[in-house]
């Protein structure tokens, strides 16, 4: 069965800094890769996805995501992050209908020091 | 551990038929949230239930009907389907206790895959 790890259950970073969020995978073929953010009392937002191709997503709010298949992971960076990009960060791998459906990681919460 | 159980894992249904999404929570989470996702989109929120009442409502079609029940399962009922209405439907739970907010993680279940053919 596939599964998510998101090894990081909170980090913090002081604004402006660098960010990199861990998340590793393990499912039989090329999954189908997803970054989900959680802002506290909204709703679920897509960061960036992969499907196939490059291997260096760009998603919204200047995220992006290195797709490694050597080493089973797609981490989330950000060359600076900013206050409002406090939240709840899920990774999610779907097997495209395949037996296992969706899996999401336990998420990253996200805390941003002045 | 527990966690958020939906079925069926995937349901292939003909336009203009009927489907029921059922939605099983961690034990002892009381509030449920159903999402929709099209392929390659985001997800768009459909309800939410918490404490077996509706929370809040989000681009849910007239066509659809959700409920929580008295064990804080769900079910989303989907009336006269649409050759859209085929996605990945998952549902999240959470605790939220008496807070507006929760600040308890999000816990989601597999999803339901549906095709409307």
């Amino acid at each position: 069965a596939q599964s998510v790890t998101q090894p990081d259950i909170h980090i913090t970073v002081s604004e402006g800094a660098s960010l990199e969020l861990r998340c590793n995978y393990s499912y039989g073929a090329t999954p189908y890769l997803f970054w989900y953010v959680q802002s506290p009392g909204q709703g679920l937002q897509l960061l960036l996805k992969y499907f196939s191709g490059d291997t260096l997503v760009q998603g919204i709010k200047g995220f992006e995501a290195e797709f490694k298949r050597s080493q089973s992971s797609f981490n989330l960076r950000k060359p600076s992050v900013h206050w409002s990009d406090a939240a709840e960060y899920f990774c999610a791998v779907d097997s495209g209908g395949g037996a296992d459906g969706l899996t999401f990681g336990k998420g990253t919460h996200l805390i941003i020091q002045p | 551990a527990a966690g958020v159980i939906q079925s069926p894992r995937h349901l292939i249904k003909e336009k203009r038929e009927t489907a029921t999404l059922k939605c099983y929570p961690i034990p002892r989470h009381d509030t449920v949230y159903w999402y929709q996702q099209g392929p390659g989109q985001d997800p768009q929120f459909l309800i939410s239930f918490y404490e077996k009442m509706q929370s809040d409502k989000g681009s849910i079609p007239d066509r659809f009907s959700a409920q929580q029940f008295s064990d804080y399962h769900s079910e989303l009922n989907m009336s006269s389907l649409e050759l859209g209405d085929s996605a990945l439907y998952f549902c999240a739970s959470t605790l939220r206790g008496t807070g507006m907010v929760s600040n308890s993680p999000l816990h989601f279940g597999n999803g339901t895959r549906l095709t409307v053919t």
